[in-house]
């Protein structure tokens, strides 16, 4: 399976805990995007990257939230001190260049407790 | 902020029936995409069609886009149960490469 891949695809924690999701995109696309989709609604943008440079970074993204790609291939998104809140399904995806289409992982659900 | 809204929010129809749904979005685009969302999972990409196209197919699905009207329409002939998910347009937003989506079209095909 060469597509999008996302790792764990569900997480449970407390309300105050650390966690970090993984993301490994189709291997030769250079851009690799977080969003985040709560119940009901549609994806709403997070942050992306071309290769390990993170080009734009939404306001949805507090200081709580980072994100790497270290060598321009995996990504990983980290929530530190979750709260309530951020219970979402973390989305990413790939593409290969501008303007043409995304393709999405499976998703990471986070339900914080 | 939303780009895309979709309309209807929720369409039920018969298996065989065709499906239609309907996006417009604000600003100037240079392309519009449309994704499937089966449930608690993630999207799919169906189809792009840029701003200088006005119809595109794909199998059983027919994309049109009219730019003077900021809209756009997903059309699914001949739906099977299968087709039951939600499906979403979205656009870049100005200069950037970030999708804007709708809350999507929730979409039953009935057996």
């Amino acid at each position: 399976d060469t597509g999008v891949s996302q790792d764990p695809r569900h997480k449970i924690t407390k309300r105050g805990q650390n966690v970090t999701f993984r993301c490994d995109p189709i291997s030769e696309h250079n851009r690799l995007y977080w969003y985040r989709q709560t119940l009901g609604q549609g994806p709403e943008f997070l942050t992306y990257f071309q290769n390990e440079a993170q080009l734009e970074k939404s306001r949805l993204l507090s200081d709580r939230f980072s994100a790497e790609r270290p060598k321009g291939s995996f990504s990983t998104l980290e929530i530190q001190r979750t709260e309530q809140g951020d219970s979402a399904m973390y989305l990413c995806a790939s593409s290969l260049m501008r303007g043409v289409e995304q393709y999405f992982g499976p998703g990471t659900r986070l339900t914080v407790t | 902020s939303q780009q895309g809204e979709e309309d209807p929010q929720a369409l039920s129809i018969q298996e065989g029936e065709n499906a239609t749904m309907n996006c417009s979005y604000k600003t100037s685009i240079n392309n519009l995409q449309w994704y499937r969302q089966n449930s608690g999972r993630g999207l799919v990409h169906l189809i792009l069609i840029r701003s200088n196209e006005r119809e595109k197919h794909s199998g059983r699905l027919r994309v049109t886009l009219d730019t003077s009207k900021k809209s756009s329409s997903l059309l699914i002939t001949a739906s099977r149960a299968a087709d039951t998910a939600s499906y979403f347009c979205a656009t870049p937003s100005g200069g950037s490469e970030k999708l804007v989506f709708g809350k999507g079209t929730k979409l039953t095909v009935n057996p």
